[in-house]
């Protein structure tokens, strides 16, 4: 049971290259997310999903989009890399009710662009 | 729209002194609770969850949350920290019944010392 799987693990981008990462989760999970983590701010959102073909705006979602075509797959895109775009990207998914709400998390992707 | 706040972003012990790291959420239904921990270059991990019952809730390496419903509150707390605690812990919440995604505070960088 891999849980929930992103690739690539690290990346190095010039800037106004594009990069698509990708997010897997075998748990059948309703929610996805996409966060980035950099040092001193926490955990932002930057898109979600609440199920397949669904997609939605979290609070810093300038400079990305996503897609969720297939239920278990999450998708981040960077159009045009800029620098400020240089953080570690986590991805996690969480189910529907109950005690299927419980967050699962990605090993992340550290993304630097120069 | 629920949210949640921890309040110490920065907390230093030494070892063997006892932690409490707070956490109040914004949220005016059933809610399920989590704390979650990420030790220095690794993903988020759960630490443990409140879904009803007890609202003492035990989870691994000795930690602990207490659910104060009328407080808005899930404070984690340890009696004796150790060096190995060292990690940034991060509070969430959703609503039972599934129909929100998780919401993750700022978190909380714990620095123990030797």
């Amino acid at each position: 049971n891999a849980g929930v799987t992103q690739t690539p693990k690290f990346r190095v981008l010039k800037t106004g290259q594009s990069m698509t990462l990708l997010c897997a989760q075998d748990m059948n999970h309703e929610y996805m997310y996409w966060y980035r983590q950099d040092p001193g701010m926490g955990l932002r959102l930057i898109h979600y999903s609440v199920g397949e073909g669904t997609t939605a705006k979290g609070e810093v979602p300038d400079g990305y989009n996503v897609s969720r075509l297939k239920k278990q797959n999450f998708l981040l895109g960077l159009e045009s890399a800029a620098p400020s775009q240089t953080s570690v990207y986590f991805c996690a998914s969480s189910g529907k009710g109950g005690q299927n709400t419980e967050a699962f998390f990605g090993q992340g992707t550290r993304l630097t662009v120069v | 729209a629920q949210s949640v706040s921890q309040h110490n972003h920065h907390v230093i012990l030494s070892e063997a002194a006892s932690l409490e790291l707070g956490c109040n959420y914004s949220y005016g239904g059933t809610v399920n609770l989590f704390w979650y921990v990420q030790y220095p270059g690794q993903h988020l991990q759960l630490l443990l969850k409140y879904f009803s019952g007890d609202p003492l809730v035990k989870g691994i390496k000795g930690f602990e949350a207490e659910f104060i419903k009328s407080k808005f509150s899930f404070n984690l707390r340890k009696p004796s920290v150790q060096w190995s605690d060292t990690a940034e812990y991060f509070c969430a919440v959703t609503n039972s019944g599934g129909y929100q995604k998780v919401t993750f505070g700022t978190g909380t960088k714990l620095q123990v010392i030797p």
